[in-house]
């Protein structure tokens, strides 16, 4: 059984920039959901997707989006990238009514 | 709104030692509780999940408990060792079709020799 996997490792973004996150699912989960955690803090929900269709979001803006593709991965794209974006982006999947999610190893992107 | 609070924010014992890590929510509408271990810049491990109609879970020498209707869990590590040194977190999901997940900040963890 393959775990969740994301990619890049880590990241280095001009302030203005757009970057795009990418996250494949543990085999057999049709769920992925996107967190951000800023240094010291806990992870923060940004959106879920399922059946390609965002499924759910949090608090943060539009510049924030994504994408689920039919082989349930998924994309984190952030546009006019701002210094606070800087964190470790964590994806998380699972099978919709199980509620254990399962956490890739994260995207380090930093902002300058 | 939902809010998970920790702690304490950072515990440092000797080796051997028991200790109790401490999570509380201000929302008792919970579908479950996780308890989750993060390594310096790496991702999340899932240690133990408590559906809000169980009182605890025990795996190894990690127990956790749930209180739903005071809003608390405590997470206990029986003889630790400087292995167990990480950020533990707790999160709770709120029933939701979608399975948000809301964490607290996390209790760094520093077991020496």
């Amino acid at each position: 059984e393959t775990g969740v996997t994301q990619s890049p490792t880590h990241l280095i973004k001009t302030r203005g920039q757009q970057v795009t996150l990418r996250c494949s699912s543990q085999s057999g989960h049709n769920t992925v959901s996107w967190y951000q955690q800023a240094l010291g803090q806990g992870p923060q929900f940004i959106f879920q997707y399922y059946r390609e269709e965002e499924n759910g979001r949090g608090n943060f803006p539009p510049r924030f989006s994504g994408l689920q593709f039919p082989n349930y991965s998924s994309e984190l794209n952030v546009n006019a990238l701002e210094l606070d974006d800087s964190a470790l982006y964590l994806c998380a999947s699972n099978t919709m009514g199980k509620y254990e999610q399962y956490f890739g190893p994260g995207t380090r992107l930093t902002v300058t | 709104k939902q809010e998970v609070t920790q702690i304490p924010a950072a515990l440092s014992v000797p080796e051997g030692e028991n200790l109790v890590l401490n999570c509380s929510f201000t929302d008792s509408a919970i579908y479950n509780l996780q308890w989750f271990r993060q390594d310096p810049g790496k991702g999340l491990t899932s240690l133990l999940l408590i559906q809000s109609s169980q009182r605890e879970q025990t795996s190894g020498r990690l127990n956790a408990s749930l209180d739903k209707s005071s809003g608390r869990s405590t997470l206990y590590i029986a003889a630790s060792q400087p292995g167990d040194s990480a950020t533990y977190l707790c999160a709770v999901n709120g029933g939701t079709s979608y399975g948000k997940l809301t964490f607290g900040q996390g209790t760094i963890l520093t077991v020496h020799p």
